[in-house]
């Protein structure tokens, strides 16, 4: 089946500093990925679209300066935390579709703690 | 807006059943299953297109009324393996996004 591998699967870094987080499409090509965020015991919250070769979308309320996305291939897309902060602290997830009318895949998800 | 789920959490014991409904506020092209253990990412359950049909899975169904905006999961003879949180995931059609559900905590007991 569909595997969308996620690293790293969890990060610690300090207030003020940057972090990437990497997804890989690995039996597919995934012309669109998802970036979800979720705080414990919540749902998961839709942060951007991330589309191949174009800028990303990002939903209402999330600044797009501060979680920077690149899609620069069919199989990678990457998501940078810019200047985190301890209220960035939450496990984010990538998600994509191999074909239409399937399911989406999940990568194994990020845990970032800001301290 | 985010798809309202019930109940919010249940407890079962194994081989009893449960339904899981998700409620939506605007019309679906789709709707997506997924359940998702402590710490890892979500599992694909199964997806219901639109149409009104039920889908099965072995010992896990589902069922889609568009035009109530509602689908609901139906686990029969539980396992302790069903244990988790499910979330419904739900499209509208325009842009192929899934809005994800408030999440139901099932919990399987001996």
């Amino acid at each position: 089946g569909a595997v969308v591998s996620q690293h790293p699967s969890w990060v610690i870094c300090k207030s003020g500093t940057s972090v990437k987080i990497e997804c890989r499409s690995l039996d597919f090509q995934a012309t669109t990925m998802f970036w979800y965020r979720q705080f414990p015991k919540q749902s998961l919250m839709l942060m951007a679209t991330s589309n191949e070769g174009s800028k990303a979308t990002y939903e209402q309320g999330v600044e797009k300066d501060k979680f920077l996305i690149n899609h620069a291939s069919l199989t990678l897309s990457t998501l940078t935390v810019t200047s985190a902060h301890p209220e960035d602290s939450s496990f984010y997830i990538c998600s994509a579709s191999a074909t239409g009318g399937s399911g989406y895949t999940f990568g194994s998800g990020t845990r970032l703690t800001v301290v | 807006q985010q798809p309202v789920q019930s109940p919010q959490a249940v407890i079962l014991r194994e081989g009893e059943d449960a339904v899981i409904n998700c409620s939506s506020s605007k019309a679906l092209y789709s709707v997506h299953w997924y359940r998702q253990k402590h710490g890892e990412a979500p599992v694909f359950l199964m997806i219901l297109l639109k149409g009104g049909e039920q889908k099965g899975h072995e010992k896990i169904s589902a069922s889609f009324n568009e035009k109530k905006q509602q689908s609901s999961l139906y686990l029969t003879a539980s396992q302790l393996s069903y244990s988790g949180t499910y979330f419904c995931g739900t499209d509208p059609g325009t842009a192929s996004k899934l809005t994800f559900g408030t999440g139901t905590r099932l919990q399987v007991t001996l």
